[in-house]
Parts: structure tokens; C-alpha cells; sequence
């Protein structure tokens, strides 16, 4: 069965530093993976997304996240962190091939940014 | 493009009334509609998947009876949590896809539901 694990409930980072939130997943087909950031109140907004193509995917706010198989693994990074970038982000796979695109969540990661 | 909008974002009713909550495409049109709940500080929870004229596949554990969903147009999809309880409080999130597998889903901006 698929699955998807965030590594820390609540990382936090100074302003301009690296931002890192790691994802693991395990699926039984390739997978399609997804980031996506909630803001307090809000709905999903998509930050980027893997279909099988380039393994670094480049997404909106300057994040971007690897696919490396090897590793099961499709941390999302940006090189440095804006106090607009605290927010909650999920990590999703899709079921894509044989459940209708469902999504599975990760259990999310809050970033928090210190001034 | 791709806006889904959620309405109302608000509700507030008292024990065993109902509750409807719309969630629409706005600028393209959704084959298939996801909903989702989500407790405070916890991941979403896919509670159904619906596609236009069909009936919804409920997850396993949620009670299709309890929250009836309605996919009448390919804009347009509808939850109604029926006898609604105060264990019923959460925040509903949609989501649509423009194609059948839903490779890309767009997120609405959820509904805040208070039963008293």
C-alpha cells in the first residue's frame, strides 16, 4: 500500500536560511508526488509536483524538491527562507494508476521562520 | 486559472440539522471532486471521490448516509452532512481535477463546520 512519511512535525529556520522538509514514501508503482503548502484557514495551494519526468522539480516560491528513487525519498528545499514561507506543508503521493488519483497525505510539517 | 471555490466557509448550526457545503471549478471543469476533512493540527483525510452523474466511492469507515455527496454538473459538487453532531465539527476541504485520474487536484478554501 502507498504511503508517505514527514520526517518532523514542526521545523523551524531563521530567515534566509535553508529551508529542508523531508517526505519518504512507499508505493508499489512509480509514483506521482506532490507538495503542497496550507496557510492557517486555508485550503491546498500546489507547490510543485513529480510525473515521472525530470527528478528535480522546480516549483512557485523558489522550492524545489528531488525524487530519488534510491531513496524513496522527495525532500522539498528552498535555498533561503521568507518569514511569508511559515506555513503548514504536506506531502502527498498519488494513487494515480489503479485508485482514480486519490491522494495520500503525509502527516505535514509546520515551518515556522524566525526574524 | 484553476479556482475552486467553497461555500459557505463558515457555518455554525445546532445538533441534528443538516449542512450543505458547495464546492465549485470555477474556470475549468472537474471531471472528478474529492472531500476531505481535517481535524486541528492533524493531515487531510480523503472522505470521498465523486465524478460527474455518478455516485460518489466513500472511503472505508465514513458513513455514506451521514454525508451525502452530489456531483450533478462537471462545475458543481455538493456535501450534505445530515443529523449533524458536535463530533461532526471539522474543516471540509474539496478538490477537482480536470481529468478522470485526477493527476493534478486543486484545492478549495474549506469549510469551517461548528455544531453546537
Amino acid at each position: 500500500a502507498q504511503s508517505v512519511t514527514q520526517l518532523g512535525s514542526h521545523v523551524s529556520v531563521s530567515e534566509g536560511a535553508l529551508v529542508l522538509l523531508r517526505c519518504n514514501y512507499s508505493s508499489s508503482v512509480p509514483p506521482y508526488l506532490f507538495w503542497y503548502v496550507q496557510y492557517p484557514n486555508q485550503g491546498l495551494q500546489l507547490l510543485l509536483k513529480y510525473t515521472s519526468a525530470a527528478t528535480l522539480v522546480k516549483g512557485i516560491n523558489g522550492f524545489e524538491a528531488e525524487f530519488k528513487k534510491s531513496e524513496t525519498s522527495f525532500h522539498l528545499t528552498k535555498p533561503s527562507a521568507h518569514m511569508s514561507d511559515a506555513a503548514e506543508y504536506f506531502c502527498a503521493v498519488s494513487l494515480l494508476y489503479n485508485q482514480g488519483g486519490k491522494l495520500i497525505f503525509g502527516q505535514g510539517t509546520e515551518l515556522s521562520v524566525k526574524p | 486559472g484553476a479556482v475552486v471555490s467553497q461555500h459557505p466557509s463558515w457555518v455554525i448550526c445546532k445538533s441534528g440539522t443538516s449542512v450543505k457545503i458547495e464546492c465549485r471549478s470555477l474556470d475549468f471543469q472537474a471531471t472528478t471532486m474529492f472531500w476531505y476533512r481535517q481535524f486541528p493540527k492533524q493531515s487531510l483525510m480523503l472522505m470521498a471521490t465523486s465524478n460527474e452523474g455518478s455516485k460518489a466511492t466513500y472511503e472505508q469507515g465514513v458513513e455514506k448516509d451521514k454525508f451525502l455527496i452530489n456531483h450533478a454538473s462537471l462545475t458543481l459538487s455538493t456535501l450534505t452532512v445530515t443529523s449533524a453532531h458536535p463530533e461532526d465539527s471539522s474543516f471540509y476541504i474539496c478538490s477537482a481535477s480536470e481529468d478522470e485520474g485526477g493527476e493534478t487536484q486543486y484545492f478549495g478554501p474549506g469549510t469551517r463546520l461548528l455544531v453546537l
